[in-house]
């Protein structure tokens, strides 16, 4: 069947603007996951979403970053007032409702920022 | 605080031979851990777990290992294949911090020499 899909796969933007990127979970898949990975680093954890509310957003890095569910599917993580600091890439993971579920990533978003 | 550490970055192996990535943690309330591999411009793909109340987990060519006194894990990949070539994260997961979020690693370089 078909993973986690990603868009855009590449965004570039210049300081100061608003970045909207979306994330479509495998299907039926409760849980979803947004991870930052920096270059020559790991996947960091910004938020978690079981269904369609956060459950962990203790990852996420000051008030400029915001992610919704609304339907308990899609995704969008919500940058505003992009930063250097904030080019990355964006990587979305889903799994099942469970503890110790494997999270299945998708591709990532790759958010350069000028 | 690095609280999962690949401490090699980097590691070459003939074809054929035996592939050990190494994994230390910190914090004794994860309870399952996690290996992905990334190939350059693709999200992680998951290989392999294993869960605190084992110490072996086995997969077809991949072996992972649970020291948990040593607070340490490996993933054993043998026999290795050009084809395994790719960077490979750790990650660990418990019931502290929100339960399902992951805590990754730096990442391992595998080369897999001819």
């Amino acid at each position: 069947g078909a993973g986690v899909s990603q868009t855009p796969s590449n965004k570039v933007t210049e300081k100061g603007k608003y970045v909207e990127l979306r994330c479509d979970p495998i299907s039926g898949h409760t849980a979803l996951y947004w991870y930052r990975q920096s270059l020559g680093q790991g996947p960091e954890f910004l938020i978690y979403f079981q269904g369609t509310g956060a459950a962990d957003d203790s990852g996420l890095p000051n008030d400029r970053f915001f992610a919704v569910r609304p339907e308990g599917s899609v995704s969008t993580l919500k940058i505003q007032r992009t930063e250097r600091g904030d080019s990355a890439v964006y990587l979305c993971a889903s799994s099942g409702k469970g503890l110790q579920e494997t999270q299945y990533f998708g591709p990532g978003t790759r958010l350069l920022v000028l | 605080d690095q609280q999962v550490k690949q401490n090699s970055p980097s590691l070459s192996v003939q074809e054929g031979r035996i592939s050990i990535l190494n994994c230390d943690y910190t914090n004794s309330m994860f309870d399952y851990f996690l290996w992905y591999k990334k190939y350059p411009a693709e999200g992680p793909t998951f290989l392999i777990s294993i869960s605190s109340i084992k110490d072996k987990n086995e997969d077809g060519r991949f072996t992972v290992f649970l020291n948990k006194s040593a607070k340490h894990l490996s993933l054993h990949i043998v026999p290795s294949q050009p084809g395994d070539s790719a960077v490979y994260f750790c990650a660990a997961g418990g019931l502290t911090g929100g339960g399902n979020k992951l805590t990754f690693g730096t990442g391992t370089q595998l080369k897999v020499e001819l």
